[in-house]
């Protein structure tokens, strides 16, 4: 699987959005870009995937670069709900995860 | 719907021990996986089980092991307990099908070994 790189903290305003990067150089062509995230004293919850195109659902929109290299997670409304570590994961072997250190998101009033 | 559940939710062991964690998949799972998270760290893969077999494992001794059951249950089972043991252990069930990516986690058991 391949490396990926986040930055350890970000903080951000409730109610704008949260801009999370993740930089995943060695990625190859069959491996997706995954986002997890864990809410303290919480197992941690799927948020959303792709490939090469962007993605949105519910949660979060999910921007990957052309190169593929790097990809970024929007949560375009931040709310205090929203604080939590998130996890950007590649991997084509869906079946087990490789999580790494992730960033620690605080989102204050 | 439940989602994923795990017991007990808290154990303290001592060192030698050995001990099972349990946990039932969400309604629907077929493939049940176990992960070891320490403090300050991610979730670290220990093995998964589909159709009562392991099918894949993470870098984790023979003292790990696991089973699983008809009704897609699943207990891990870790021997001789060591004081880096303690940890949450994490339980994510999917359906294993082609498109099925996403995985649903439970809340952990939360392990201290003394």
């Amino acid at each position: 699987d391949a490396k990926t790189t986040q930055p350890p903290s970000m903080d951000c305003a409730e109610g704008r959005a949260a801009n999370l990067p993740c930089n995943h150089s060695t990625i190859s062509g069959n491996e997706y870009v995954y986002w997890y995230r864990q809410i303290h004293s919480q197992g941690p919850q799927y948020i959303i995937h792709g490939l090469k195109n962007n993605e949105t659902n519910e949660m979060a929109s999910l921007i990957i670069t052309e190169d593929r290299k790097s990809s970024t997670l929007i949560l375009p409304h931040a709310t205090l709900r929203d604080t939590a570590v998130y996890y950007c994961i590649v991997t084509f072997n869906t079946d087990k995860l490789i999580f790494g250190t992730g960033t620690r998101l605080q989102v204050f009033p | 719907d439940a989602g994923v559940t795990q017991s007990p939710t808290h154990l303290i062991k001592t060192r030698g021990q050995q001990v099972t964690l349990r946990c039932s998949p969400k309604s629907g799972h077929d493939t049940v996986s176990w992960y070891q998270q320490a403090l300050g760290q991610g979730p670290q893969f220990i093995f998964q089980y589909y159709e009562e077999e392991e099918r894949q494992r993470g870098n984790f001794p023979d003292r790990f092991s696991g089973h699983q059951f008809p009704n897609y249950s699943s207990e891990l089972n870790v021997n001789a307990l060591l004081l880096g043991d303690s940890a949450l252990y994490l339980c994510a069930s999917k359906l294993q099908r082609e498109f099925d990516n996403e995985q649903f986690f439970g809340p952990g058991t939360r392990l201290t070994v003394l």
